[in-house]
C-alpha cells in the first residue's frame, strides 16, 4: 500500500541540526512531490517546503530560508528535511506528505505519521 | 502570504447534527482550497481537494463548497468518528498556508 515512513524521534540541543527522512513505498517516488509540514504541540499546521524528486528542484517558505534543506535520494525513494540552527521554537512534529505532480490542483493526499523533534538544552 | 481564517475555532455538536465550518482567504484563491481532518495524535488526512472534490474513501456526508475567498466544509450528519480538528489549506501560492483549525467536540 502507499505509505510514507518517517524516521524516529530526535532530541537536539539548541544550535544543532536535525535531518528527518521520509521513505516512500507503494507508488512511483518520482511522480509525486514531497512536502514538509510541522506542528508544534497544541498548535496548527505550518508548511515548510517541498521537493520534486524527479528534478531535485526544491523550495521553502521564506521563514525557513537559510535554515532548511530539502533533498532526496531516488535510489532509495527517500526524501530528507534538514533544519539547522535549532531553537526551542522548532520543537514540533514534522510531517512529510506527497503531492501529485502534473495536476491542475495541488493537495497533500498521503502523509507520514510524523517525527517528533525536541529541542532542549 | 495568504491568510486563511476559519470559523468557528471550536464547536460542540451532537451525533446527527449538521455542521458547517467556514474558511476565508485574505485574497482570491480560485478553487485552490483543501480540507483536512486531524484526530488527536494522528497525522492530518485529506478530505476534500479543489474546494469540492471528495477524496476516495471519504464518506459522502462530507462536502465542500465555495470559490474565490469564501469556502465551507459541511458534515451533513455528524458521526462519532468525526470528532476531530479540521483545517483548510490554500495551495494557490507558496507559502501554502493553513487555517488555524476548527475543533469539533461532542456536546
Amino acid at each position: 500500500q502507499v505509505q510514507l515512513v518517517q524516521s524516529g524521534a530526535e532530541v537536539k540541543k539548541p544550535g544543532a541540526s536535525v535531518k528527518v527522512s521520509c521513505k516512500a513505498s507503494g507508488y512511483t517516488f518520482t511522480s509525486y512531490d514531497i512536502n514538509w509540514v510541522r506542528q508544534a504541540t497544541g498548535q496548527g499546521l505550518e508548511w515548510m517546503g517541498w521537493i520534486n524528486p524527479n528534478s531535485g528542484n526544491a523550495g521553502s517558505a521564506e521563514k525557513f530560508k537559510g535554515r532548511v534543506t530539502i533533498t532526496r535520494d531516488t535510489s532509495i525513494s527517500t526524501a530528507y528535511m534538514e533544519l539547522s540552527s535549532l531553537r526551542s521554537e522548532d520543537t514540533a512534529v514534522y510531517y512529510c506528505a506527497r503531492v501529485p505532480q502534473d495536476n491542475y490542483y495541488y493537495y497533500m493526499d498521503v502523509w507520514g505519521k510524523g517525527t517528533t523533534v525536541t529541542v532542549s538544552s | 502570504d495568504i491568510q486563511m481564517t476559519q470559523s468557528p475555532s471550536s464547536l460542540s455538536a451532537s451525533v446527527g447534527d449538521r455542521v458547517a465550518i467556514t474558511c476565508r482567504a485574505s485574497q482570491s484563491i480560485g478553487s485552490y482550497l483543501n480540507w483536512y481532518q486531524q484526530k488527536l495524535g494522528r497525522a492530518p488526512e485529506l478530505l476534500i481537494s479543489a474546494a469540492s472534490s471528495l477524496q476516495s474513501g471519504v464518506p459522502s456526508r462530507f462536502s465542500g463548497s465555495g470559490s474565490g475567498t469564501d469556502f465551507t466544509l459541511t458534515i451533513s450528519s455528524l458521526q462519532p468518528e468525526d470528532f476531530a480538528t479540521y483545517y483548510c489549506q490554500q495551495s494557490d501560492l507558496t507559502p501554502w498556508t493553513f487555517g488555524q483549525g476548527t475543533k469539533v467536540e461532542i456536546k
